[in-house]
């Protein structure tokens, strides 16, 4: 499996973007980025995710480098709420289908402070 | 719509006896996925479906654990002879079939063996 690599904890202020780093350099080139996050008792809720190009919609926006060693999930105004366990994942596929499953890593924890 | 259902949310159990999780995935979603959390760790990944067959089993620990899906929709999971090791949030998640399709995570069943 394609593993990834965050930091363990990054903070952020209310009202400023987070910015919040992935390294996958064993990354395959049929291997989508994935971007869970998971708040304490809850499920992981899915953010986004993308293959080559940089993704947006309305909870965040991916960047991967162009090589796709690695990607940054940007959500660019933090709130209170936004304070979760982030998980950038590479998913594995099965004989070529995307429905193969996810490894998760330990995440980032993000604090996000008033 | 509703989401992914699992059932109980709470379990606890003695060492030994034998145990059955219940997961109700979003209708329509043709994979299903389980996974275990331990305190402090990412999900772990255990088996997944694709219709009514396991397509992937690899991440069962022993042969103590065994999921069916029996009609291509509700899953359970098995835990034979439960021991302490065993206590865990179990997770349950969906996605439809198609390239890229997120996985959409339940709020697990905790897993408490005594």
């Amino acid at each position: 499996d394609a593993k990834t690599t965050q930091p363990p904890s990054m903070d952020c202020a209310e009202g400023r973007a987070a910015n919040l780093p992935c390294n996958h350099s064993t990354i395959s080139g049929n291997e989508y980025v994935y971007w869970y996050r998971q708040i304490h008792s809850q499920g992981p809720q899915y953010i986004i995710h993308g293959l080559k190009n940089n993704e947006t919609n309305e909870m965040a926006s991916l960047i991967i480098t162009e090589d796709r060693k690695s990607s940054t999930l940007i959500l660019p105004h933090a709130t209170l709420r936004d304070t979760a366990v982030y998980y950038c994942i590479v998913r594995v596929t099965d004989r070529g289908s995307t429905l193969g499953r996810l490894y998760f890593g330990r995440g980032t924890q993000l604090t996000v402070w008033p | 719509g509703a989401g992914v259902s699992q059932t109980p949310s709470n379990k606890v159990t003695e060492k030994g006896k034998y145990v059955e999780l219940r997961c109700d995935p979003i209708s329509g979603h043709t994979a299903l996925y389980w996974y275990r959390q331990s305190l402090g760790q990412g999900p772990e990944f255990l088996i997944y479906f694709q219709g009514t067959g396991a397509a992937d089993d690899s991440g069962l620990p022993n042969d103590r654990f065994f999921a069916v899906r029996p009609e291509g929709s509700v899953s359970t999971l098995k835990i034979q002879r439960t021991e302490r090791g065993d206590s865990a949030v179990y997770l349950c998640a969906s996605s439809s079939q198609g390239g890229g399709s997120p996985l959409h995570f339940g709020n697990g069943t905790r897993l408490t063996v005594t």
